[in-house]
């Protein structure tokens, strides 16, 4: 079974601090980890994945994640927030054999000027 | 390149009517996957396609139902429709071989009255 814990429904940072969003998984199979966004009244927009290559990962709008095996751990990052990353942010699992992505429940992001 | 594309944008239904909800798929892609985003469920997997057959389902009721066609769109049936039924679908696309990452549509909002 696969299931993905985000720590904090809603995160608050100053426009130019660092962003960290918090994902832990689990997984009985070598997992494939993703980071999506979503603004408001959209769909989902792929921010980065991990597939067992580099353990950083960089990703798309300056977004970075690190996967930690030992902490079953893939937090997000973002050295320097901008007023546009407000949105939330999903992070999934999937694994082998079973494609469907299984999500955690979410952290919206707020970003103040 | 053309994203993952939905239609209708809105769909607003009576309580047992059924609903229909169309997805094409980025070209090339020949997995199509359909979730469900209803307000305090979080994002829950609905169906996946592959090459015209359902591959897997989530746990919903057999009135949530589907197809794929040969040029791989696929569209969502929704029987005997429910007020619990409104929410956010969302249509996402894959390539056949991994890492599988999910490319994601505008969605389609239903709304059941």
């Amino acid at each position: 079974a696969q299931s993905v814990t985000q720590l904090g429904s809603h995160v608050s940072v100053s426009e130019g601090a660092l962003v960290l969003l918090r994902c832990n998984y689990s997984s009985s199979v070598p997992p494939y980890l993703f980071w999506y966004v979503q603004y408001p009244n959209q769909g989902l927009q792929l921010l980065l994945k991990y597939t067992s290559a580099a353990t950083l990962v960089k990703g798309i709008n300056g977004f970075e994640a690190e996967f930690k095996k030992s902490e079953t751990s893939f937090h997000l990052t973002k050295p320097s927030a901008h007023m546009s990353d407000a949105a939330e942010y999903f992070c999934a699992v999937s694994g082998a054999g079973r494609r469907a992505l299984t999500f955690g429940s979410g952290t919206r992001l707020q970003v103040q000027p | 390149e053309a994203g993952v594309t939905q239609s209708p944008t809105h769909l607003i239904k009576t309580r047992g009517q059924q609903a229909t909800l169309r997805c094409s798929p980025i070209s090339g892609h020949t997995s199509v996957y359909w979730y469900q985003q209803a307000l305090g469920l979080g994002l829950q997997f609905l169906l996946w396609y592959d090459e015209g057959e359902e591959r897997n389902r989530g746990n919903f009721p057999p009135r949530f139902s589907g197809r794929q066609f040969p040029n791989y769109s696929s569209e969502l049936n929704v029987n005997a429709l429910e007020l619990e039924d409104s929410a956010l679908y969302l249509c996402a696309s894959s390539l056949g071989t991994g890492p599988y990452e999910q490319y994601f549509g505008p969605g389609t909002r239903l709304t059941v009255t």
